[in-house]
């Protein structure tokens, strides 16, 4: 079965540190997306990519974090400098089309990024 | 702006009981999504409810939507302590074409 790949699974770092996370969708998948969630809380969408270009980075703390999707296929997220409140759960997502058509999301692992 | 409430945030229930889980959410939308995480792990899609008055049941699970009021429901029937986990709703925004998730709501299956 077809899976939305993500690493490193864990990431302990130290403040001003730079991090970053990769992301694999499924095959075919045109959209993806980045979501944050801190333990207790809902995920929230911090970028949305259809093929190369962004949708959606309206709640991306531009200041310290980045994301591209060069080839309209992997993507990688960046953290620089991390700060203690980055501590969360970095999750990636993919679906067929953008959400309005495409009915459903594909969540990877994710992964854990602890800031000491 | 789109917001998604879930209640109650947590719950403990007896196996073998019945309940209910809530999502309100503020503005029009007729998609709404179910999903369900284990400690630890990333969200595993349940529903995805397409319309008003959509139906969906798997298993001990249910959900429905009602898009007049702004409700979705997922009804627990005699429930097993293998669906402990935290569940989520998920609302898409008519013109947001995004996500917005619930707070999830704990749910604990004691034997």
């Amino acid at each position: 079965e077809a899976e939305v790949a993500q690493s490193p699974r864990y990431k302990i770092t130290e403040k001003s540190q730079a991090v970053a996370f990769w992301c694999d969708p499924i095959s075919g998948h045109a959209t993806l997306y980045w979501y944050r969630q801190i333990l207790g809380q809902g995920p929230e969408l911090l970028v949305q990519f259809q093929d190369e270009s962004v949708v959606d980075d309206s709640q991306l703390p531009k200041d310290r974090f980045s994301a591209e999707r060069l080839k309209g296929v992997d993507s990688t997220l960046k953290i620089q400098p991390a700060e203690l409140g980055d501590s969360a759960m970095y999750l990636c997502a993919s679906s067929l089309r953008q959400v309005r058509t495409a009915g459903e999301l594909f969540f990877g692992e994710g992964s854990r990024l602890t800031v000491l | 702006e789109l917001k998604v409430e879930q209640n109650p945030l947590f719950l403990s229930m007896q196996e073998g009981k019945n309940y209910t889980i809530y999502c309100n959410y503020s503005t029009t939308s007729d998609r709404l999504y179910w999903y369900r995480q284990d400690p630890g792990k990333s969200l595993e899609s349940l529903f995805v409810l397409l319309s008003n008055g959509a139906v969906k049941q798997e298993g001990r699970l249910m959900a429905s939507l009602d898009t007049k009021a702004r409700l979705s429901t997922l009804h627990i029937t005699a429930a097993v302590h293998d669906l402990s986990a935290t569940y989520f709703c998920a609302v898409d925004g008519r013109y947001g074409n995004k996500l917005v998730f619930g707070a999830g709501t704990i749910l604990r299956v004691k034997s």
